[in-house]
């Protein structure tokens, strides 16, 4: 069974830094794009950032660039979040997300995601 | 990347069929056919439900449908049942590895 489970997550303060976590069992870690996608209170969701499976490639929606920095280690089955020069508006639910192995573009498993609230 | 365009609330009785529309941009969904669809109970992650446009994920119900007509994407939920009530969301390959998400619509069973 697919298991992602994130961590990390918690109260910091405007201009300050967090590490967000996930965890992955269940499958063959290492042939699979990972996304950050994250969701404000209330609000939709919105894709963050993405790594590739030998971590060579990372992209990130604008908002983010220069300030959040995706990153995986295949012997851990882990893929990480470093979130720095927070801002309120950063303030979601954090899900990390498996892509499927096959080429299509699509998010196949999420995980329950982790709070991240960024007081101003 | 501007969000996908999605009406905030469908509502239908049981039984009935409804449809959630998705509007992007030539950049986007008019693109690619690359569109994918997630329901989303409250307090819960995610889950695919739809993805290339019109394709099913093994153990989701053939209920569920979708569909792509320049840039607009459509998911219509036929027989429409209780446990269908949930929040949904398209999904957008935007190009060079991104993606664009659509702003929600929450369908509630009368």
């Amino acid at each position: 069974e697919v298991q992602l489970v994130e961590s990390g997550g918690g109260l910091v303060q405007s201009g300050g830094s967090l590490r967000l976590s996930c965890a992955a069992s269940g499958f063959t870690f290492n042939r699979h794009w990972m996304s950050w996608v994250r969701q404000a209170p209330g609000k939709g969701l919105e894709w963050v950032a993405n790594i590739r499976l030998d971590g060579k490639e990372k992209y990130y929606v604008d908002s983010v660039k220069g300030r959040f920095a995706i990153s995986r280690d295949n012997a851990k089955n882990s893929v990480s979040l470093q979130m720095n020069s927070l801002r309120a508006e950063d303030t979601a639910v954090y899900y990390c997300a498996r892509h499927d192995d096959s080429g299509t573009f699509m998010f196949e498993n999420w995980g329950q995601g982790t709070l991240v609230t960024v007081s101003s | 990347q501007s969000a996908l365009t999605q009406p905030a609330s469908v509502s239908g009785s049981p039984g009935q069929s409804i449809t959630i529309s998705c509007t992007g941009t030539s950049s986007d969904v008019g693109s690619y056919n690359l569109v994918s669809w997630y329901q989303q109970y409250p307090g819960k992650g995610p889950k695919l439900m739809i993805y290339e446009g019109t394709k099913r994920p093994s153990g989701v119900s053939n209920r569920l449908s979708g569909s792509k007509s320049g840039n607009t994407a459509s998911l219509t939920i036929s027989g429409l049942q209780a446990e269908d009530e949930a929040d949904y969301y398209c999904c957008s390959y935007a190009g060079s590895s991104t993606y664009v998400f659509g702003t929600g619509t929450k369908v509630t069973v009368l």
